[in-house]
């Protein structure tokens, strides 16, 4: 079964770019499954950020599409997250999700999730 | 789009049940059946529990249950066990191509 680790510095300054990296094992990122990231702010609910596919096709949350870049790497088997400008209202545990396309559309996996905060 | 509407918490005494409600529009919960519903416990990830509505995952106990209808949908916990303690979120996907999650239910079992 897919299992999903996410990683990158748990600390960013305001006005930066937070990057984020999820690894993927049990599963290629070439299958048919959408990869997402979701976050969650301190005692807040859930919010999707993104999601790729590995064709390369991308869908963002409107309210974050100016500042979210999500890539994929084959080679090495794990997907990104690169957030812009981000202030200490992006302070949140990440998360990375995954679903197969084929099977419905619902998150099955999910990461640990990672916290990240702004912060000078 | 807005986040889907859930009730800020809900309780209920073991052996309970008790009902979560989502309320979406006809863009999202009302467009498709894909909504679904996590259980998150603290400092933990959240868990799938329902998909596809009313669909249970291998492994989900039998005491959740969900429904929906129209541009509601709404989860069903019998038999409430201290265990059940947690915060739920509904889920639905968009016409829109995107995810949106509910704000989140907060379960206390007394």
């Amino acid at each position: 079964q897919v299992q999903l680790q996410e990683s990158g510095p748990g600390l960013v300054k305001p006005s930066g770019t937070l990057s984020l990296t999820c690894t993927v094992s049990g599963g290629s990122i070439s299958s048919n499954n959408w990869w997402s990231w979701v976050r969650q702010a301190p005692g807040k609910g859930l919010e999707w950020i993104g999601e790729i596919f590995h064709s390369g096709d991308i869908n963002y949350n409107p309210s974050l599409k100016s500042r979210v870049t999500m890539s994929l790497d084959k080679s090495k088997n794990h997907y990104s997250l690169k957030l812009s400008s981000v202030t200490a209202a992006d302070t949140a545990i990440y998360y990375c999700a995954t679903y197969y396309e084929s099977s419905g559309y619902r998150f099955d996996y999910w990461g640990q999730g990672t916290l990240v905060t702004v912060s000078s | 789009q807005s986040a889907l509407t859930q009730p800020a918490s809900v309780s209920g005494s073991p052996g309970q049940s008790i009902t979560i409600s989502c309320s979406g529009s006809s863009s999202d919960v009302g467009a498709f059946n894909y909504v679904s519903w996590y259980q998150q416990h603290p400092g933990k990830a959240p868990k799938l529990i329902i998909y596809d509505v009313s669909n249970r995952p291998s492994g989900v106990s039998n005491r959740f249950s969900a429904s929906k209808s129209a541009n509601t949908a709404s989860l069903s916990i019998s038999g409430l066990q201290a265990e059940d303690e947690a915060d739920y979120y509904c889920s639905s996907y968009t016409t829109s191509r995107v995810w949106l999650f509910g704000g989140g239910t907060k379960l206390t079992v007394l």
